[in-house]
């Protein structure tokens, strides 16, 4: 089993909040990916990285921010949170090649009252 | 942006008949990889096609790689209960540091 983590898996929380979901792999991989993910639909790719201080866009439009300031690293942040944001999201990591098998975290249920 | 055609959404099998999920490229893939996803669970990798007509099997799970490496198929033979989830194809395009595409994915229900 691939060592990738997620926290927290499951998040219920107020409009207006500020959140950071975290994640963290031990693979050594240099790229790493968050998705956005409605139970059962597509993965919907809001961000990726190259490697350390390496952030872009995805295909999908998001409001959250992510930073990569450690190869492991690679948290999402939404600084007000908002009930259109309730989602899964999941966190990938994989090595740089186009080849290379991406390895998906346990996600995290997000919920916006 | 390039797109990679995932059929059909749904497919909704009796225990014990088949299921096939296609994924089809208008352009021409490095590599294809198919992916499955349990209700409530994460994409787990599957396996990676590279060769142009290449087939690989893991048990009952057919994969297929196009000759013009355009599409590709999973097919699964007598369907059991534990195969229920999403099936995502996910599209390499080639280069260094090029992202996987992923189609919408396949869901399957299996009635026992």
């Amino acid at each position: 089993e691939a060592d990738i983590y997620q926290t927290p898996r499951y998040l219920v929380i107020g409009t207006g909040k500020k959140i950071t979901l975290e994640c963290s792999q031990t693979m050594g991989h240099d790229k790493m990916y968050w998705y956005q993910q409605d139970p059962g639909m597509e993965l919907h790719l809001i961000h990726y990285s190259y490697g350390v201080n390496s952030t872009e866009k995805g295909d999908l439009s998001s409001e959250s921010t992510v930073s990569r300031i450690r190869t492991e690293h690679f948290p999402l942040t939404l600084e007000s949170a908002r009930p259109s944001h309730t989602s899964q999201y999941l966190c990938a990591s994989s090595p740089l090649s186009s080849r290379g098998t991406q390895y998906f975290g346990p996600g995290t249920r997000l919920t916006v009252l | 942006g390039q797109q990679v055609m995932q059929i059909p959404q749904y497919q909704h099998v009796q225990e014990g008949e088949d299921f096939t999920t296609y994924c089809n490229s208008s352009t021409t893939l490095s590599n294809i990889q198919w992916y499955k996803q349990r209700p409530g669970g994460h994409p787990v990798f599957l396996i990676q096609l590279v060769k142009s007509g290449e087939v690989k099997k893991q048990k009952r799970l057919t994969f297929q790689f196009g000759e013009a490496k355009k599409n590709s198929s999973l097919h699964i033979t007598a369907t059991q209960t534990t195969d229920v989830g999403t099936y995502f194809c996910a599209a390499g395009y080639g280069g260094s540091q090029g992202n996987l595409i992923f189609g919408k994915g396949t869901k399957l229900s299996v009635k026992p």
